[in-house]
């Protein structure tokens, strides 16, 4: 079945340092991931829409140069956290849109922890 | 507009006995619905979808549910709970393109 790779599973960094996660589709090409961000007992929540060769599009109140996200090819989509702050420790997750009828395949998890 | 409600925050049931983990969603569009599970630090695994054909959905672990358009329902259950069931699940709403809507999650806890 469809598999999607999320790497690292876990992070500690220290404040003011950039963090990159990677997201990678290992047997199918995604033109559209999407990155999750989820804080403890609640539900997901939608950050951007991951599009291969354009822009991410994000959605109202995260911020843009916060949150970089690239993806330069169809089975990879990195989201990096920059100048990270404890309050950006969450767990983060990414997606991959396999078809309208499948729904979304799901990586693992990054459980990021800035001291 | 679009939602989905999960019913129950957190459901505790006995090993052996029945689970329900209940989902409600509001549309003026028949969407595609979908279950799924996660385990501690844990990404989402699909455990079945609806996706317009047969009502009654079958899926991985035993876990079923059934699709009641008059209802607007989309409940989860299982004959029998197993303590790896414990997890949280998530009730997940399709309408068009990428419009994808989580409920809030209920937690299934198990006792021995």
């Amino acid at each position: 079945g469809a598999v999607v790779s999320q790497h690292p599973s876990w992070v500690i960094c220290k404040s003011g340092t950039s963090v990159k996660i990677e997201c990678r589709s290992l047997d199918f090409q995604a033109t559209t991931m999407f990155w999750y961000r989820q804080f403890p007992k609640q539900s997901l929540m939608l950050m951007a829409t991951s599009n291969e060769g354009s822009k991410a599009t994000y959605e109202q109140g995260v911020e843009k140069d916060k949150f970089l996200i690239n993806h330069a090819s169809l089975t990879l989509s990195t989201l990096t956290v920059t100048s990270a702050h404890p309050e950006d420790s969450s767990f983060y997750i990414c997606s991959a849109d396999l078809s309208p009828n499948y729904g979304y395949t799901f990586g693992s998890g990054t459980r990021l922890t800035v001291v | 507009a679009q939602s989905v409600t999960q019913l129950d925050s957190h459901v505790s049931v006995s090993e052996g006995t029945p689970v329900l983990l209940r989902c409600n969603y509001s549309s003026s569009y028949s969407p595609s619905l979908f279950w799924y599970v996660q385990h501690p630090n844990k990404g989402l695994q699909l455990l079945l979808k609806y996706t317009s054909a047969a009502t009654l959905v079958k899926g991985i672990n035993g876990f079923e549910a059934e699709f009641k358009k008059s209802e607007t329902s989309f409940h989860l259950t299982k004959p029998s709970a197993h303590m790896s069931d414990a997890a949280e699940y998530f009730c997940v709403v399709r309408w068009f393109g990428n419009d994808m809507r989580f409920g809030a999650g209920t937690r299934l806890t198990v006792k021995p």
